[in-house]
């Protein structure tokens, strides 16, 4: 079964500065998901990886997949006060041919002014 | 339209009450999911919906009753739970091979 891990859990670090969460996942996923979640708040969908070498940006964000290593990276750029909040990467496997969403353990960011 | 929505946003309910979860979607979504997230863990999946039927069902004890009318509603009935099952619920919609998306949740405390 599909399992997914994250790290670092969690992570602090100064505005400006670059850092890179990395997901790694066991088994073979079609997509690859990122998420944020604001403390008491639901889940904002932030990428969807399709394929092998997809890379998408959002601001300060950039996601990447690479299906061979079974590894995503989200890659912070000039890290700012908003971006703290726990993020999430989720792989999609399936039972008895319906798709179920394997959630990673979650890297909380706090970003310090 | 790209909402999902739940209701109520808090309950708090004794361990001999019934109560039940509303999440509704009006995006045409086929797929529908009811996760239970505790405090600093990610969410667990508890039940798929796939076209108003029943696909997953990740072991989840018959306190928890998922119900299905029709194809924008999904309702989880509560009935005899433990403080320990005190969580934020999550709903969630997507079209069958598409991201999903969540509603607000509903934050239970049992008491």
């Amino acid at each position: 079964e599909l399992k997914v891990e994250q790290n670092p859990l969690f992570l602090s670090m100064q505005e400006g500065k670059n850092y890179t969460i990395y997901c790694n996942y066991s088994t073979t996923s079609d997509r690859l998901y990122w998420y944020r979640q604001d403390p008491g708040k639901s889940l904002e969908s932030l990428f969807v990886l399709l394929s092998n070498g997809a890379v998408k940006q959002e601001g300060r964000l950039m996601a990447s997949l690479d299906t061979k290593a079974r590894l995503s990276t989200l890659h912070i750029t000039a890290a700012v006060h908003d971006l703290s909040a726990t993020y999430f990467c989720a792989g999609r496997g399936t039972t008895s041919g319906t798709y179920k969403y394997i959630f990673g353990t979650g890297t909380r960011l706090k970003v310090l002014a | 339209d790209t909402e999902v929505t739940q209701t109520p946003k808090h309950l708090v309910m004794g361990m001999t009450n019934k109560k039940s979860l509303k999440c509704e979607q009006h995006m045409g979504h086929r797929a529908m999911y009811w996760y239970k997230q505790k405090a600093k863990k990610p969410p667990e999946l508890m039940f798929v919906y796939s076209y108003e039927k029943l696909s997953i069902n990740e072991s989840v004890p018959s306190r928890f009753s998922p119900e299905c009318p029709n194809s924008s509603l999904l309702n989880l009935h509560l009935h005899a739970l433990q403080p320990e099952d005190s969580a934020l619920y999550l709903c969630a919609s997507s079209h069958l091979r598409d991201t999903q998306y969540f509603g607000p949740g509903t934050r239970l405390t049992v008491l």
